[in-house]
């Protein structure tokens, strides 16, 4: 079964840092982009970061609201992608989501949208 | 970044009804464009992708249509299961944007 589960969500004081981590099961992880989406109490989506594959060389792309803060990283081999959150503001309270990317080839030409959603996990930055 | 506004916000329709949803840009962005629907404390699922691909398992009442600026999202005849909010994504550049949503809404 194709899976994504987020973890690390939780209780942070602004400033702070987080880590969170999407374990991903039951597709060839290292062939698509991975993507975080997060989505603000009773708010619409924001996209938040991508990491491409390994054609790409896993590079990254980041929203100016996150930028410079943020940090996704994976490892293939795991199957995992992480997302280190840094200087942590209110306004980063949000269920963040992992998604894959569904391109029409590997080396992704085409980019097709997010086909695999994780449940999502909540971070609340509050003092 | 480019701008993707959805239009209505929000819309209450009856089963069996032909609902529209529009997204607009404010700029070209070829045929980058996907839906998305959500529910109540789940995740978003894919629709429809390049503005007019239905997604594997996505029932054929849902279509999407449109180029350059302006997309249509359509569902054909209205089910239960389809009351949620639904989102247009715009993936030509950097960074992605989604549309503010549109919430149906049973009448």
């Amino acid at each position: 079964e194709v899976q994504l589960v987020e973890s690390g969500g939780g209780l942070v004081q602004p400033g702070g840092s987080l880590r969170l981590s999407c374990a991903a099961s039951g597709f060839t992880f290292s062939d698509h982009y991975m993507d975080w989406v997060r989505q603000a109490p009773g708010k619409g989506l924001e996209w938040v970061g991508r990491s491409r594959n390994k054609v790409h060389s896993h590079t990254t792309e980041y929203a100016a609201s996150v930028k410079g803060r943020f940090t996704i990283s994976r490892d293939d081999s795991k199957n995992l992608v992480d997302l280190q959150m840094n200087s942590l503001k209110t306004e980063d309270t949000a269920v963040y989501y992992c998604a894959r990317g569904y391109c029409s080839s590997t080396s992704c030409p085409d980019f097709y949208g997010m086909d695999v959603w994780g449940q999502g996990t909540t971070v609340t930055v509050s003092s | 970044a480019i701008q993707m506004t959805q239009s209505p916000s929000s819309l209450s329709a009856s089963v069996g009804d032909r609902v529209t949803i529009t997204c607009r840009a404010s700029q070209g962005i070829r045929n980058d464009l996907g839906w998305y629907q959500q529910k109540p404390g789940k995740a978003p699922k894919l629709l429809i992708y390049a503005v007019s691909s239905l997604q594997n398992g996505v029932p054929s009442r849902f279509s999407g249509s449109g180029s350059g600026t302006d997309f249509t999202l359509t569902i054909s005849s209205l089910q239960p299961e389809d009351f949620a909010t639904y989102y247009c994504l715009q993936d030509y550049n950097y960074p992605q944007t989604f549309g503010q949503g549109t919430k149906v809404e049973i009448k």
